[in-house]
């Protein structure tokens, strides 16, 4: 049971350029959600999605897409990446009672 | 006015000291309040789950729930050297997908 993982760890990015980050959960949970942590700012939620084919936008969903083509899966995407999107990502899943259970993190910087 | 406020600290205590750290909140159909804490470079992970208004005690660690007032505390007895680390307070209402993140606390317990 490896919780929720996401890849990549790690990413540097060029204005412009484009890429996915990938959440997946092995607990079979409906919820899913997208949050980016910046200094002072705290976690903010980008999108969501309450079960499979189903997304949601959060408070700061521009400049982003999703898909969750399946339960165990969440996709982040970035179409055209600029220097505000640089920042910490963070996926989570819902768990019963309401908990958040959380991954480890994507570190993006866009330069 | 945001949803939840925290004070970012920083606040640095000595060990064996008692800690108190605090939210406040504006929306009074939060019924679900949780606090989470993130060790550096890690994804939060869920310290205390608390419903409505009450105490739960687990260990070193106490959460206070004040619907009243809309403010919610987290004690933390005897601070030892690795409870230094991040503390985020959130909540969330008894309908909607949605939690609501305080900006964090950082913590540093001195030996």
């Amino acid at each position: 049971n490896a919780g929720v993982t996401q890849t990549p760890k790690f990413r540097v990015l060029k204005t412009g350029q484009s890429m996915t980050l990938l959440c997946a959960q092995d607990m079979n949970h409906e919820y899913m959600y997208w949050y980016r942590q910046d200094p002072g700012m705290g976690l903010r939620l980008i999108h969501y999605s309450v079960g499979e084919g189903t997304t949601a936008k959060g408070e700061v969903p521009d400049g982003y897409n999703v898909s969750r083509l399946k339960k165990q899966n969440f996709l982040l995407g970035l179409e055209s990446a600029a220097p505000s999107q640089t920042s910490v990502y963070f996926c989570a899943s819902l768990a019963g009672q309401g908990i958040l259970n959380f991954g480890a993190g994507t570190r993006l910087s866009v330069l | 006015q945001k949803e939840v406020e925290q004070d970012p600290g920083p606040l640095s205590v000595p060990e064996g000291a008692i800690v108190s750290l605090n939210c406040t909140y504006s929306n009074s159909a939060f019924q679900y309040f949780m606090w989470y804490r993130q060790y550096s470079r890690k994804g939060p992970e869920l310290l205390m789950y608390t419903y409505s208004s009450g105490n739960k005690e687990d260990g070193r660690f106490t959460a206070q729930v004040d619907k009243s007032s809309k403010y919610i505390s987290l004690f933390i007895r005897d601070s030892q050297p690795s409870d230094s680390a991040t503390y985020l307070c959130a909540m969330r209402g008894n309908t909607g997908n949605q939690f609501y993140f305080g900006t964090g606390t950082s913590l540093t317990v001195i030996p």
